[in-house]
């Protein structure tokens, strides 16, 4: 199976901050790299798919980069609403498989 | 607008069998580039694909299940299935079912369901 990492586990930021949330894929994944938001007792929704492909609906201020085995998911200037847990997917190779998740807390 | 909702019972014993149920509303579950999933989620932990069955009716399955799984659908109800047997006290989790949109060519899990609490207990 391909390895998803998410390091740091956790982040501390305040409203306005500027985030970036790393991802790491044990092997060559391409693009083949989805962002999902999950806040708790909520099932996941997705951000961005295609490595930087904004889903429709999702506000600008989130964007992503990367390709190959690093990737990056970013916050321009965070909001309260922001604050939740986010989870990294490869779909390269079956089976799809989650990073651990970086949780996004208040400083 | 498409919705997904789950169903099946809260509450398993070791050793039985759970069947859950996703029906799909917005959406027909037999056409177009679209899968349809079941993820799970253990309680703090990351979420871990379970399987999926295709518009065309096709099946794939986590390795790590695929002797205690089965995926299939009822097209005339617009509903997919899961159905894991041999239970043990690991396979407690919250299950999602999920819509996996592959027009892109880049798959992703666009829509969700808003997932089902299972616990394997005695």
């Amino acid at each position: 199976d391909i390895q998803m990492t998410q390091s740091p586990s956790s982040l501390s930021a305040s409203v306005g901050d500027r985030v970036i949330i790393p991802c790491r894929a044990s092997q060559n994944i391409g693009r083949s790299l989805s962002w999902y938001q999950q806040k708790p007792g909520k099932a996941p929704q997705l951000l961005i798919y295609a490595a930087f492909t904004l889903q429709s609906g999702v506000p600008s201020r989130f964007s992503a980069s990367g390709s190959g085995t690093d990737f990056t998911l970013t916050i321009s200037s965070l909001q309260p609403e922001d604050f939740a847990t986010y989870y990294c997917q490869q779909s390269h190779r079956l089976p799809s498989t989650f990073g651990q998740g970086t949780r996004l807390e208040v400083k | 607008q498409v919705q997904l909702q789950e169903s099946g019972p809260g509450l398993v014993k070791p050793s039985q069998t759970l069947s859950l149920t996703c029906t799909v509303s917005g959406d027909s579950i037999s056409r177009g580039s679209y899968y349809w999933s079941w993820i799970r989620q253990p309680a703090g932990k990351r979420l871990e694909w379970i399987g999926r069955i295709s518009a065309g009716g096709s099946t794939d399955y986590n390795p790590s299940l695929k002797s205690r799984l089965t995926i299939s659908r009822d097209s005339s109800k617009n509903q997919f299935s899961l159905k894991l047997t041999s239970l043990i006290a690991a396979d407690t989790a919250v299950y999602y079912c999920a819509r996996e949109n592959g027009y892109t060519d880049y798959y992703n899990f666009d829509r969700w369901g808003q997932g089902t609490r299972v616990a394997v207990s005695s």
